[in-house]
């Protein structure tokens, strides 16, 4: 397996712009969760799917987030409007219920978003 | 109370030295502790895990030790190499509910030759 894909692996904007995050989990994996890394905050829970539907969304800064998972092999992030302060590191990671590593959460390599 | 706490925050060593990271958690409930290493540019990975019903678990040079009673466990690296400077992560979940984790802080740790 290819393990957990993310792209851009990496986005520059400016301000004001929408950005989108995707992500393709691990085949087979039924839980998906998406984080955010920052030197000040460390790694931070933002949401995460169970079956496609979103279990907890308590992590999402505010409203200009939002993450969609229209089916098992895709999800994406979306910031609109995008601001400097939204510059991290994102990852996405997935899971499965039924492996005996159950619990165990394979990370992609991550996208690093830059706001200007 | 979904919180994790780690110490220290850097840790610098020599090869060869033990590398010891400490984590407390306030959450009776949870029973699954495992640590995530993450190299630079990469995300984190799986290190190893462990359960309360046991106090300890050795994987090659890595130990966790757990202390129920205490609500705390570490990350010991033996004989630490220069290929082991990363940033570590404890955490914590409760299985029952699902894959989530609660992370630490993170350590960043850096063995010099």
């Amino acid at each position: 397996d290819a393990g957990v894909i993310q792209s851009p692996r990496h986005e520059v904007t400016e301000m004001g712009q929408e950005v989108t995050l995707r992500c393709k989990p691990i085949s087979g994996h039924d839980y998906l969760f998406w984080y955010r890394q920052t030197m000040m905050r460390g790694l931070e829970l933002l949401i995460y799917f169970n079956n496609n539907v979103p279990i907890d969304d308590s992590g999402m800064p505010e409203d200009r987030f939002s993450a969609k998972m229209p089916n098992a092999s895709f999800s994406t992030l979306k910031i609109q409007p995008s601001e400097p302060r939204d510059s991290a590191v994102y990852f996405c990671a997935s899971s499965s219920s039924t492996a005996s590593s159950y619990n165990e959460q394979f990370f992609g390599p991550g996208t690093r978003l830059t706001v200007l | 109370q979904q919180q994790v706490k780690q110490s220290p925050q850097s840790l610098i060593v020599q090869k060869g030295g033990i590398s010891i990271i400490n984590c407390a958690y306030e959450n009776t409930a949870f029973d699954y502790f495992p640590w995530y290493q993450q190299f630079p540019g990469k995300g984190p990975a799986l290190l190893i895990a462990i359960r309360p019903d046991v106090s300890e678990k050795k994987e090659g040079r890595f130990t966790i030790s757990f202390n129920k009673s205490a609500k705390q466990f570490s990350l010991h690296i033996m004989d630490s190499q220069p290929g082991d400077s990363a940033t570590y992560f404890c955490a914590a979940s409760i299985e029952t509910s699902g894959s989530r984790l609660t992370f630490g802080e993170g350590t960043q740790l850096t063995v010099n030759p």
